[in-house]
């Protein structure tokens, strides 16, 4: 069965510090890759999603930037964190659309990011 | 992708139904409407799908209307764990990368 991973479950980080959030999947190949943001009290943000190893589009211009060193690992980073970065943050993995008709996200326990 | 008009929030009975209404006005015939719900502080989660026709799983019941411009998802017994914010989202049959577009929700409170 396929499992979704997200470390570190909580983290505090300073103004200005960098960030780096990774994500794993296991039990499938190839899957399409996204991450979404969700401030406190709102909806999901979708920030970047990606289809393949090294293939990343970004939804949103941000401070932020998404990388898929392997076909099952998305990383999520940032040089310099900002107040307004402060959230939860979520990993998601799908089929890609060739093997199923429809879309059905499956998503992972996700990061609480409080900055400082 | 179509946008989604779906009330802010929403009360229902413990052991009632709960019918939870989304306006798709501008769906096109390509277009899946998905429903989802996010129990809080954890990802959300898959409930079902549809394009035309109505669909019943183990969990719910999507009722969508002849002309595709509105649908109902049907919690059939509300459950204090039903207590949750449901999504519809409307998105093309193969959308570019599978993208889904989450908007407000209806935040559900089920109360005994």
């Amino acid at each position: 069965s396929q499992t979704i991973h997200q470390w570190p479950a909580t983290l505090v980080q300073p103004v200005g510090s960098p960030l780096s959030l990774e994500c794993t999947v296991e039990g499938t190949s190839n899957p399409n890759l996204y991450w979404y943001r969700q401030a406190a009290g709102r909806g999901l943000q979708l920030l970047f999603y990606s289809v393949g190893i090294g293939q990343i589009s970004s939804e949103v211009p941000q401070n932020l930037s998404a990388s898929r060193p392997q076909d099952r690992q998305f990383i999520l980073s940032s040089k310099k964190l900002l107040l307004s970065d402060s959230g939860f943050y979520l990993c998601a993995w799908s089929v890609p659309f060739q093997g199923l008709p429809y879309n059905e996200q499956f998503f992972g326990p996700g990061t609480r990011l409080t900055v400082l | 992708d179509a946008k989604t008009t779906q009330p802010t929030s929403m009360d229902c009975a413990e052991g009632r139904a709960a019918n939870l209404p989304c306006n798709h006005s501008t769906i096109s015939g390509n277009e899946y409407v998905y429903w989802y719900r996010q129990i809080h502080s954890q990802g959300p989660q898959y409930i079902i799908h549809g394009l035309k026709n109505n669909e019943t799983n183990e969990m719910a019941s999507l009722i969508i209307t002849e002309d595709r411009k509105s649908s109902t998802l049907i919690l059939p017994h509300a459950t204090l764990r039903d207590t949750a914010v449901y999504y519809c989202i409307v998105s093309p049959i193969k959308a570019a990368g599978n993208k889904l577009t989450f908007g407000g929700g209806t935040r559900v409170l089920v109360k005994p």
